[in-house]
């Protein structure tokens, strides 16, 4: 069935340095969803990439949907301490249903 | 934006107990509700997707009679977790779609510790 692989598991970065996530797709999405888990707490819808080679920007956060849209990344400039948390991608499986990659733990040095 | 919210924000019960969570949509109505579970530092995996007004889709691998989902109403779904065991605990989270955004809002997730 269709998985959506993502990389790394874990990143730690010293305050101020850039952090990516890959996520990748077994099969073509019609559109990739990103979300932000902050520890303890529930996912936290960030974006939707619908278009391929779509590139939206949200402040720091760069977000990339691959040409073959099979694959995203999140990009996040000059990290900050209130970027901790666990990163998911989620890809589409039918009509409805999520599927969500196994997400990367972001932890930050200060 | 959109709320769902989600009830009770952690419950303890025995082992052998019956425990209810339920997940609302304050503000839109939800024809489709999302059940999910979540180990420590593990992903969101799909339990179930509750309909309203007909039975709950489950996925492979989950259990229909150990994890009863009813979904009353536009606004209300519930997880019930029957005769609970220490193996069953771990964080559930709820998730309903607004259609006129496509955006998945989720609820404050619901931890479940069984003694």
């Amino acid at each position: 069935g269709q998985q959506v692989m993502q990389i790394p598991q874990y990143q730690h970065v010293q305050e101020g340095e850039d952090f990516t996530t890959y996520c990748n797709s077994s099969t073509t999405l019609s559109n990739i969803q990103w979300y932000k888990q902050r520890p303890g707490g529930h996912p936290v819808f960030l974006i939707q990439l619908v278009k391929s080679g779509e590139v939206k920007k949200q402040k720091r956060l760069t977000f990339q949907f691959g040409e073959a849209k099979k694959n995203s990344s999140l990009h996040i400039t000059a990290t900050q301490t209130t970027d901790v948390g666990t990163y998911f991608c989620a890809g589409p499986r039918g009509a409805q249903k999520l599927v969500f990659g196994q997400g990367t733990r972001l932890t930050i040095n200060p | 934006g959109a709320v769902v919210s989600q009830h009770p924000s952690r419950v303890i019960c025995k082992s052998g107990t019956s425990v209810k969570i339920e997940c609302r949509s304050l503000d839109f109505q939800a024809t489709t509700m999302f059940w999910y579970r979540q180990f420590p530092k593990q992903s969101l995996m799909l339990m179930a997707t509750s309909n309203e007004g007909s039975k709950a889709t489950y996925e492979q691998g989950v259990e229909k009679d150990k994890f009863l989902i009813n979904h009353a109403s536009l606004t209300l779904s519930t997880l019930t977790v029957t005769s609970a065991h220490p193996e069953d605990s771990s964080f559930y989270i709820c998730s309903a779609r607004q259609w006129s955004s496509g955006e998945l809002f989720f609820g404050e997730g619901s931890r479940l510790t069984v003694l």
